[in-house]
């Protein structure tokens, strides 16, 4: 079975702080995803991975930037956190290109204050 | 651009069948999937169907593929309280010059009254 793991489930920051949200995935693959979710919103794309040291920007990026060091882990980074930022941030995997199955982490709340 | 839209609301007898509507844009989608979200946890892929497909069962889940109209719908069957979740309809993207991507809905949450 495909399991992604998020280093956190909750997270409470000040405004100003910087955050980083990990993510791992154990099945080697290629693709992975940041997404944060609000109510009313869906989920929203923030930046994708498909390699090692390569990024791609999704629909939300500003505010934010990524890591992906290692194949297995990829990095949400919060530079300077805002209140507006506060909402759920979900991890997904997928194995070699972007449109096939999605595989989730469950999620890190993160309330910015 | 692309959109999946879904209706926000459902809300079932426990023992009714619940039918989960979502229309798309993309019709060159490869696969569209059905995610199933229960509270406090990530998403959780329940099932896909080939855009090649009319039909796919599992179980008490049936997903239909209409890709004249771009509509798909999962139709629960014999709905429990368990089943209470938010259901995320996905369609599969290529663009040129893109890895592409999968756009979601914003989601059905699925009240399940006992």
């Amino acid at each position: 079975d495909v399991k992604v793991t998020q280093s956190s489930r909750y997270l409470v920051k000040r405004t100003g702080e910087k955050v980083f949200l990990e993510c791992v995935q154990d099945m080697d693959h290629e693709n992975m995803f940041w997404y944060r979710q609000d109510p009313g919103l869906g989920l929203r794309l923030i930046y994708f991975s498909y390699d090692v040291k390569m990024k791609e920007k999704g629909d939300i990026p500003e505010g934010y930037s990524v890591s992906r060091e290692k194949k297995e882990r990829f990095s949400l980074i919060l530079e300077s956190a805002s209140t507006n930022q506060t909402s759920m941030y979900l991890c997904a995997s997928s194995f070699r290109t972007a449109q096939e199955t999605q595989y989730f982490g469950p999620g890190t709340r993160l309330l910015v204050l | 651009g692309e959109d999946v839209e879904q209706s926000l609301f459902l809300s079932v007898r426990e023992g009714d069948s619940s039918v989960i509507n979502c229309t798309y844009t993309d019709s060159s989608s490869t696969y569209l999937y059905w995610y199933k979200q229960e509270p406090g946890a990530g998403l959780q892929l329940l099932t896909y169907i080939f855009s090649n497909m009319d039909m796919k069962q599992d179980q008490r889940l049936t997903v239909l593929l209409n890709k004249k109209d771009k509509h798909l719908s999962l139709r629960i069957a014999d709905t429990q309280t368990g089943d209470s979740a938010i259901y995320f309809c996905a369609e599969s993207i290529r663009e040129e010059g893109s890895q592409g991507n999968l756009i979601f809905g914003k989601g059905t949450k699925l009240s399940v009254k006992p």
